[in-house]
């Protein structure tokens, strides 16, 4: 059954790096976004992509935040200078043709030291 | 914005019982999904709906448009079923497609 995958599992970075975070969505999908847990925090929605765009962006995805899908098979999140609070796993969904449904992938756990 | 509550937030069951798990939400919604978040962090997902109910083995799902509310059932539970259990909308109106997250109902099966 085709899953998505995201990687890496684990990431451990500094304080102001950039970090990205890789995900590879079900190949027929066209819609992606991104989700963020941090620990023993709810879920919360950080972006959604379609057609090669953002489509709507929550208030925590600011300007350290950018989304690209480079290659038409990839998509990626990028952190351009990571805070210790953005320590949490991001999860990555993708969606279909019924967009209401989305898999997600097993996410990243990013710890920011 | 819409809130969404879950209960109970922890929930310890004896192998075999039937388990219920409640989400409420103050908004009215296009879809309600149900998802499993195993102890290693990975998610799920069990159910979307947007009326009725809907079966998947021992889970169960319902939703009542009308009364705001959700919820999950497990029939004849196992060890393997403890996990949190995760209930998140999507807000009725044109073009959002983004999804509020309930805290989660852990639930622990004890053989």
């Amino acid at each position: 059954e085709p899953e998505v995958t995201q990687t890496p599992s684990h990431q451990v970075t500094q304080m102001g790096q950039e970090v990205i975070l890789r995900c590879v969505p079900i190949s027929n999908h066209l819609y992606f976004y991104w989700y963020r847990q941090i620990l023993g925090q709810k879920v919360e929605f950080l972006v959604s992509f379609y057609n090669n765009e953002i489509s709507e962006k929550s208030e925590i995805f600011d300007d350290q935040f950018s989304v690209e899908r480079p290659d038409g098979s990839n998509f990626t999140l990028k952190i351009r200078s990571t805070k210790l609070e953005d320590s949490a796993m991001y999860f990555c969904a993708s969606g279909g043709v019924i967009r209401e449904t989305q898999y997600f992938g097993p996410g990243t756990r990013l710890l920011v030291l | 914005k819409n809130e969404v509550e879950q209960s109970p937030q922890n929930l310890t069951a004896q192998e075999g019982e039937f388990i219920t798990i409640n989400c409420s939400y103050s908004v009215g919604i296009s879809a309600l999904h149900w998802l499993q978040q195993h102890p290693g962090g990975g998610i799920v997902s069990l159910f979307m709906l947007s009326s009725g109910k809907k079966k998947h083995g021992r889970l169960i799902a319902t939703i009542n448009i009308q009364e705001k509310h959700s919820s999950l059932h497990i029939t004849a539970s196992h060890p393997r079923d403890s996990a949190v259990y995760i209930c998140a909308v999507r807000s009725a109106g044109a073009g959002s497609y983004q999804l509020t997250f309930g805290k989660g109902t852990k639930l622990s099966v004890i053989p």
